[in-house]
């Protein structure tokens, strides 16, 4: 199956600062891409749909301006949570379509200390 | 009542059973159909993908659709307990609205 990068694997932060999280498809192109947050024993929730040379789209709740999202390329799309407080902390994790599939990246657990 | 129904369990079997996980969905414009196994603190890995109806195998694991009952199936022979994850199953009929089940924690004793 087609390969999903996802860096850092984890992240410790102080409150107040900004982290960026990156999601890279390996050997395909990606002109979609997905962002998602998932708290212990739940499912994924998602978050926003990234799509290369555009704005990203929001889902409802989700604050744009906190989850900055860039896709500048078609293996490439970042998150940054900017001014980061505990209550981000969460396991965040993106995927990237190849066709009808989606293949997911390792996942990000960030913790806001 | 939810798009996609998945009973989160948690399911306990012994090594060497047959294990069935389930999902059943109430819209009927979905297509695509996907199990991925998600171990913890991992990102969901791609088990199976079935298009339409019908069953596919790979392995020791069976994926089967049913579109007429809206009910799709993952079943798993001679469970491992390095099968021990947790199963998500997800439908779409584009790439760009996927919906997940909730998650089915599966443990396998040895």
């Amino acid at each position: 199956g087609a390969v999903v990068s996802q860096h850092p694997s984890r992240v410790i932060c102080k409150s107040g600062t900004s982290v960026k999280i990156e999601c890279r498809s390996l050997d395909f192109q990606a002109t979609t891409m997905f962002w998602y947050r998932q708290f212990p024993k739940q499912s994924l929730m998602l978050m926003a749909t990234s799509n290369e040379g555009s704005k990203a789209t929001y889902e409802q709740g989700v604050e744009k301006d906190k989850f900055l999202i860039n896709h500048a390329s078609l293996t490439l799309s970042t998150l940054t949570v900017t001014s980061a407080h505990p209550e981000d902390s969460s396991f965040y994790i993106c995927s990237a379509a190849q066709g009808e599939k989606l293949f997911f990246g390792s996942g990000t657990q960030l913790s806001v200390l | 009542q939810k798009e996609v129904e998945q009973d989160p369990g948690p399911l306990s079997v012994p090594e060497g059973a047959i294990v069935s996980l389930n999902c059943t969905y109430s819209n009927s414009a979905f297509q695509y159909f996907m199990w991925y196994r998600q171990y913890s603190r991992k990102g969901p890995e791609l088990l199976m993908y079935t298009y339409s109806s019908g069953n596919k195998e790979d392995g020791r694991f069976t994926a089967q659709v049913d579109k007429s009952s809206k009910y799709i199936s993952l079943f798993i022979r001679d469970s491992q307990p390095s099968d021990s994850a947790t199963y998500l199953c997800a439908m779409s009929y584009n790439n760009n609205d996927m919906r997940f089940g909730a998650g089915t924690r599966l443990t396998v004793k040895p």
